[in-house]
Parts: C-alpha cells; sequence; structure tokens
C-alpha cells in the first residue's frame, strides 16, 4: 500500500524549534519529489516546500524562508521538515504530499493524515 | 507570487450539477490540479492535468480550463460529495506553488 506517516509534531513555545519526519512506504521514494503542505485551524492549504527527488532543487513559501529548512534521506525513504524560529502564524497541520509528474501534469497524489504543529506565545 | 481565487461557498442539490471555479494568472501558463477535503481528512486529489483522473475517483468528476480560468465540474453530485475543494497550480515563477482559497461545496 503507498503510504505516507508523518511525525514529529507537538506543542511548542514561540521562538522555538521542532522537527517534522514523514515515512514513506510502497512506492519508490527516491524517483518522486515530494513536498509539505500546511493548514492552520480553519483555514486552507498552504503550499510551504518542495525539495526534488536528488535534493538538487529545493523551493520555500515566502512566508518559511530563512526559518524552515526541507531535507530527505532517500535510503530511509523518509522526508524532513527542520522548524525554526517559529511563530504562533505556523500553527497547523502538516501534511506531506508526494508530487507526481507524467505527461498529463503534475499533482500531489499521495498525502499524509498530516501531523499538529502548536506554536504558543 | 501568484493567488488563486475560488468562491468561498456553492450548494447543489442532490443529482445535479455544480461548477467550481478557480482564477489566476498562472494559469495562463500551467493547468491546476483540484483535491476534495472532507472534514478532518487530509485532502484527496481528484483532478489534474487537461482532465485527467486518478484512479478510483468517479467519472462524474471533470475538469477543464480557459485562459486563467480553471474547473471543475461535479455533474450528478452525490452527498459523499459534499467537501471543501482546492484548486492548485504553479505560481508565475514556476518554482513556487500556490493552492486556491477554497470553495465550500454543499449539497442539498
Amino acid at each position: 500500500e503507498v503510504q505516507l506517516v508523518e511525525s514529529g509534531g507537538g506543542l511548542v513555545k514561540s521562538g522555538g524549534s521542532l522537527r517534522l519526519s514523514c515515512a514513506a512506504s510502497g512506492f519508490t521514494f527516491n524517483s518522486y519529489s515530494m513536498n509539505w503542505v500546511r493548514q492552520a485551524p480553519g483555514k486552507g492549504l498552504e503550499w510551504v516546500s518542495f525539495i526534488s527527488s536528488s535534493s538538487n532543487y529545493i523551493y520555500y513559501a515566502d512566508s518559511v524562508k530563512g526559518r524552515f529548512t526541507i531535507s530527505r534521506d532517500n535510503a530511509k525513504k523518509s522526508l524532513y521538515l527542520q522548524m525554526n524560529s517559529l511563530r504562533a502564524e505556523d500553527t497547523a497541520v502538516y501534511y506531506c504530499a508526494r508530487e507526481n509528474h507524467d505527461s498529463s501534469g503534475y499533482a500531489f497524489d499521495i498525502w499524509g493524515q498530516g501531523t499538529m504543529v502548536t506554536v504558543s506565545s | 507570487s501568484s493567488e488563486l481565487t475560488q468562491d468561498p461557498a456553492v450548494s447543489v442539490a442532490l443529482g445535479q450539477t455544480v461548477r467550481i471555479t478557480c482564477q489566476g494568472d498562472s494559469l495562463r501558463s500551467y493547468y491546476a490540479s483540484w483535491y476534495q477535503q472532507k472534514t478532518g481528512q487530509a485532502p484527496v486529489l481528484v483532478i489534474y492535468g487537461k482532465n485527467n483522473r486518478p484512479s478510483g475517483i468517479p467519472d462524474r468528476f471533470s475538469g477543464s480550463s480557459s485562459g486563467n480560468t480553471a474547473s471543475l465540474t461535479i455533474t450528478g453530485a452525490q452527498a459523499e460529495d459534499e467537501a471543501d475543494y482546492y484548486c492548485n497550480s504553479r505560481d508565475s515563477s514556476g518554482n513556487h506553488y500556490v493552492f486556491g482559497t477554497g470553495t465550500k461545496v454543499t449539497v442539498l
């Protein structure tokens, strides 16, 4: 079964750090780009960061650039998000999502169940 | 960065057709993908590319695009289609992604 499972969320104080993990199974992890997407309580989806299959390309949303770092370990089939200098507005459910490309276009075709990050002020 | 604008909410009678639109400049260059999110659940991909459905998505879901507007149509809406729907595309730089503001679909 193709699956993504996030972990590492929790309660942290403003200015603190947290590292999220996403474990992949059921597919060839090192063939896919991956993304982090978040959703604040009661709000819409917000793209956070992208990493290509070999980590050659990395992009961040302006809202997290300079504070968050995306990485991956293809041997461990895992994706990570290191979050530093956390702010109250980073409070959200964080999802990892697989990016699938084919001749028809791209899409986030597999999503994890999400992990909640709460930043207290 | 670009923005993708959606109507906040639409309603549809059971078995009728509803179209959800997504507007943004980046849609002139990139196709949108569409995601369904039910309360308390992770998003699910329903349409991507020109008009492609992943395996398991009913054929009552279809997509189209014209100019700066992408559309998701549900033909013969069912009670289980009640959810939030989000469009997504690359932004004008091509290096970032942006989600639409989301549309809540209510099936009456």
